[in-house]
């Protein structure tokens, strides 16, 4: 069954960078894209970017250029993004998501567990 | 980019009552980008509907959706205790975006 497992929470400092993983299972991790978003406390979602783990190529809302980097490794099945320049609004759960393979569906089928990200000084 | 405005933000209802939520755009796009969503508490979000209008596998068929221009419209036709939820509009364009969600509460 496909299964995307995050990283565990992380506590950060204002100006620190933070790297969260997502490790799929049950499926060919090359086939489908990989999108990250997040959300604030209480807040809706906010889509982050997207990578192709086949090509490695991405692409990121303009909000987060620059300090987005998404990177993932095949040999483990593994997606990354890392947040540079913490702030305390970037304070949120990091949610990692698939790519439905079904070409009709322009949606998100299977979602990670999400990663509790906090920024405080 | 596109903006999706929801509304309204919070919907009280009984069970077994209708439930009519509306995604409007800022400008037009292909009705097969737009996505429902549904998130309940402490879980993430759970595809509901794609194409605007097409239930996803496992979905009970009280959940439509259609569209009309920039409107989407999300309708749930007789609300059971489980989709008392937060439900969000996605469009998938090239830079995606949600709206800001409407939450489904029991009155």
């Amino acid at each position: 069954q496909v299964q995307l497992v995050q990283s565990g929470a992380e506590v950060k400092k204002p100006g620190a960078s933070v790297k969260v993983s997502c490790k799929t299972s049950g499926y060919t991790f090359t086939g489908q894209y990989i999108h990250w978003v997040r959300q604030a406390p209480g807040q809706g979602l906010e889509w982050m970017g997207w990578i192709n783990p086949n090509s490695g190529a991405t692409h990121s809302a303009r909000k987060f250029q620059g300090r987005v980097t998404l990177t993932r490794d095949t040999s483990i099945s593994t997606a990354y993004m890392e947040l540079s320049g913490l702030r305390s609004d970037d304070t949120a759960i990091y949610y990692c998501a698939r790519d439905s393979p079904i070409i009709a569906i322009k949606g998100f089928d299977f979602w990670g567990q999400g990663t509790l990200v906090t920024v405080s000084s | 980019e596109i903006v999706l405005t929801q509304s309204p933000g919070t919907l009280s209802l009984s069970p077994g009552e209708r439930a009519t939520l509306s995604c409007r755009a800022s400008q037009i796009f292909n009705s097969n980008w737009l996505t429902w969503y549904q998130q309940k508490p402490g879980q993430a979000p759970r595809l509901l509907i794609y194409g605007a209008s097409s239930r996803a596998t496992g979905v009970p068929d009280r959940f439509s959706g259609s569209a009309s221009g920039t409107d989407f419209t999300l309708t749930i036709s007789r609300l059971e205790p489980e989709d008392f939820a937060v439900y969000y509009c996605q469009q998938y364009g090239v830079s995606l975006t949600f709206g800001g969600g409407t939450k489904v509460e029991i009155k």
